[in-house]
């Protein structure tokens, strides 16, 4: 069955940060976009970034830039998310998702990883 | 960035009832509009993709319809497993931007 499994996830301080990362199995991950999206808890779904399936063209939300860093290592089947001055309204469960090819609707998502920012 | 408005936000249905929840975009997506539903504490699952095109294994009682900015998915008779939040999801341009979500609930 293909299958993305997220970790990393957890508590953290306010200003800290804290790197996830999803491990791809039974399907071809260098071929194929991927992204990251987050819900907070109660509340609906936000896309946060996107990678190419060469980690050449990547994208972020404006509520990210400048402090998360997607990429990705297709030798490894993994996707990674690294954030950086984490405040409390990063708050969520994070998912990585697969992109249809050519049309950017995740058709496999993980189970999720949640990251709590807090003192 | 495009936004995406989902309505209703909640609607009461009993099983074998036909359901349709419409999403409008603030601009033209050409059709690069998905649905997904979401069961609590559960992932989200793709049903419908590019306004109108069934994911695999999704079962055929979901349909997607519309174009340009204003698109519907109906589900022809609800179903006890149907019973869960749905979203709409422009893919056009990034930031890829949800709808708010519609709870169907009975």
């Amino acid at each position: 069955e293909v299958q993305l499994v997220e970790s990393g996830g957890g508590l953290v301080q306010p200003g800290g940060s804290l790197r996830l990362s999803c491990a791809a199995s039974r399907f071809t991950f260098s071929g194929y976009e991927m992204n990251w999206v987050r819900q907070p808890p109660g509340k609906g779904l936000e896309w946060v970034s996107y990678i190419s399936s060469s980690g050449t063209t990547i994208y972020y939300a404006d509520s990210v830039k400048g402090r998360f860093t997607i990429s990705r290592d297709n030798a490894k089947n993994s996707l990674y998310l690294q954030m950086n001055s984490l405040r409390a309204e990063d708050t969520a469960v994070y998912y990585c998702a697969r992109s249809l090819p050519a049309r950017n609707a995740f058709d496999i998502w993980g189970q999720g990883t949640m990251v709590t920012v807090s003192s | 960035d495009i936004q995406m408005t989902q309505s209703p936000s909640s609607l009461s249905a009993s099983v074998g009832d036909r359901v349709t929840i419409t999403c409008r975009a603030s601009q033209n997506i050409n059709n690069y509009l998905n649905w997904y539903h979401q069961k609590p504490g559960k992932a989200p699952k793709l049903l419908i993709y590019t306004a109108s095109s069934l994911q695999s294994g999704v079962p055929s009682r979901f349909s997607g319809s519309g174009s340009g900015t204003d698109f519907t998915l109906t589900i022809s008779s609800l179903q006890p497993e149907d019973f869960a939040t749905y979203y709409c999801q422009q893919s056009d341009r990034t930031p890829f931007t949800f709808g708010g979500g519609t709870k169907v609930q009975i």
